[in-house]
């Protein structure tokens, strides 16, 4: 089985611009959630998304939005980028109903905000 | 959701017997206790998963005491590959629950 894919790894972008960062969810899962993880610091929940609609949310600004697809991949999408929302972005996916048997996690995109 | 408390860091030589404990005082009657491990630049894996007593599975052993207000990840004679950050959550795993990581502990393994 081919586990949660990421993309792009890395990406540098200007202050004020938009960005999205992309998911594939792990074959057979149906739920993919989205965590910041700034330096030296552990995940932060930003959403998760069911049934291509968000179903619960961290402490993240209207800035910060996403998208499920019906083949259960999913964009993360960033509004007016700060500084501060320079990070390392986590995609996760799961099978609702099976989260006894942990989240899969991608990679990442490593995102600098200049 | 319950916060956990974890030590900022550890030291262990290969060979031993390596155990992170994990406090969660406020853990909930639904909440499972969850550890997961993660590299520099990757993204956390899963490690073990445990509800009550005591959890065994081919890489960890997840030790709960009777009132569940902490937990003991055990990592049985660690090399230096087991040099990672360790996550303890807590939550309930089956109500699309939103994982509190915390700063997790670093766990450095010498030769």
């Amino acid at each position: 089985e081919t586990g949660v894919t990421q993309s792009p790894t890395h990406l540098i972008k200007t202050r004020g611009q938009q960005v999205t960062l992309r998911c594939s969810s792990q074959s057979g899962h149906n739920t993919v959630s989205w965590y910041q993880q700034a330096l030296g610091q552990g995940p932060q929940f930003i959403f998760q998304y069911y049934r291509e609609e968000e179903n619960g949310r961290g402490n993240f600004p209207p800035r910060f939005s996403g998208l499920q697809f019906p083949n259960y991949s999913s964009e993360l999408n960033v509004n007016a980028l700060e500084l501060d929302d320079s990070a390392l972005y986590l995609c996760a996916s799961s099978l609702l109903g099976q989260e006894n048997y942990g989240y899969t996690f991608g990679s990442g995109t490593r995102l600098t905000v200049v | 959701l319950a916060k956990t408390t974890q030590p900022i860091s550890m030291d262990s030589y290969e060979g031993q017997e390596v155990n992170i404990t994990c406090s969660h005082n406020n853990i909930a009657t639904n909440d499972y206790i969850t550890w997961y491990q993660q590299f520099p630049s990757q993204g956390p894996r899963f490690i073990i998963q445990g509800y009550k007593t005591k959890v065994t599975n081919e890489v960890a052993s997840l030790f709960i005491p009777a009132d569940r207000k902490s937990s003991t990840l055990s990592l049985p004679r660690v090399s230096l590959s087991d040099t990672a950050v360790y996550y303890c959550l807590v939550g309930d795993v089956y109500n699309f629950n939103k994982f509190y990581f915390g700063s997790g502990t670093k766990l450095n393994v010498k030769p």
